[in-house]
């Protein structure tokens, strides 16, 4: 079935390192992928998006990199600060029944180490 | 910035009970969205919305319904409470059909 699944639940990293979160996705007709950010006790927060027609995409020390061959999305944070602490969730989106349908996965916890 | 408000943070309700989640954005936007989040299960969609008295069902409607009278009130409503619908709900809206903006939940507990 059309999923987007997470391969690790839980992340740990010190301060200072560099985190990469990773994300499969199923669906080839997908054509936009957004990763959001849930701190504990508030709702998801936007944090950068791609197309399908990009590979890579770069924000504020976060870059989004797509690999449509493997179906495979990751969310780099360079410098991890302990504001990063929260769940990362990524999400596809495709036409569905004539709507855009968004799609997220499971998400992965992102422990900040001082 | 956008603002989605959410009536309650916390709600404790006894199974067949009626409940209502009410969900406010002040930016106009004409999709809103009702979702549960379960640990290890995500976000999933329950229904949405894109026009005043307009309502689609999501990928788990069942149990639900919806009321958007207003263009910026979404109102999720169940029936008749029971355990499995103890949850956390989300409300989202958006202007495009791609980033949308959260509320910040309301933890339902059925007892």
């Amino acid at each position: 079935g059309e999923s987007v699944g997470l391969h690790l639940p839980t992340l740990s990293v010190q301060e200072g390192d560099n985190s990469i979160i990773n994300c499969a996705y199923s669906n080839s007709a997908s054509d936009y992928f957004i990763w959001y950010k849930q701190e504990s006790g508030k709702g998801p927060q936007f944090i950068i998006d791609i197309r399908s027609n990009m590979d890579k995409r770069q924000g504020q020390r976060v870059t989004v990199l797509l690999n449509k061959t493997v179906k495979h999305l990751s969310l780099q944070i360079a410098a991890t600060q302990p504001g990063d602490s929260a769940v990362y969730f990524c999400a596809e989106i495709y036409i569905s029944g004539g709507y855009n349908k968004l799609i997220f996965g499971a998400g992965t916890r992102l422990a900040v180490h001082p | 910035d956008v603002k989605v408000t959410q009536s309650s943070r916390y709600l404790v309700k006894r199974t067949g009970e009626k409940v209502f989640l009410e969900c406010v954005q002040d930016m106009d936007h004409e999709n809103m969205f009702w979702y549960r989040q379960d640990p290890g299960l995500g976000l999933r969609l329950i229904y949405f919305s894109y026009d005043v008295k307009m309502k689609e069902k999501g990928d788990i409607p069942e149990g639900y319904s919806v009321s958007r009278e207003k263009k910026e009130r979404f109102s999720l409503i169940l029936e008749s409470a029971s355990t499995n619908q103890t949850s956390m709900y989300l409300c989202a809206s958006s202007l495009t059909s791609y980033e949308q903006y959260f509320g910040p939940g309301t933890r339902l507990t059925v007892t």
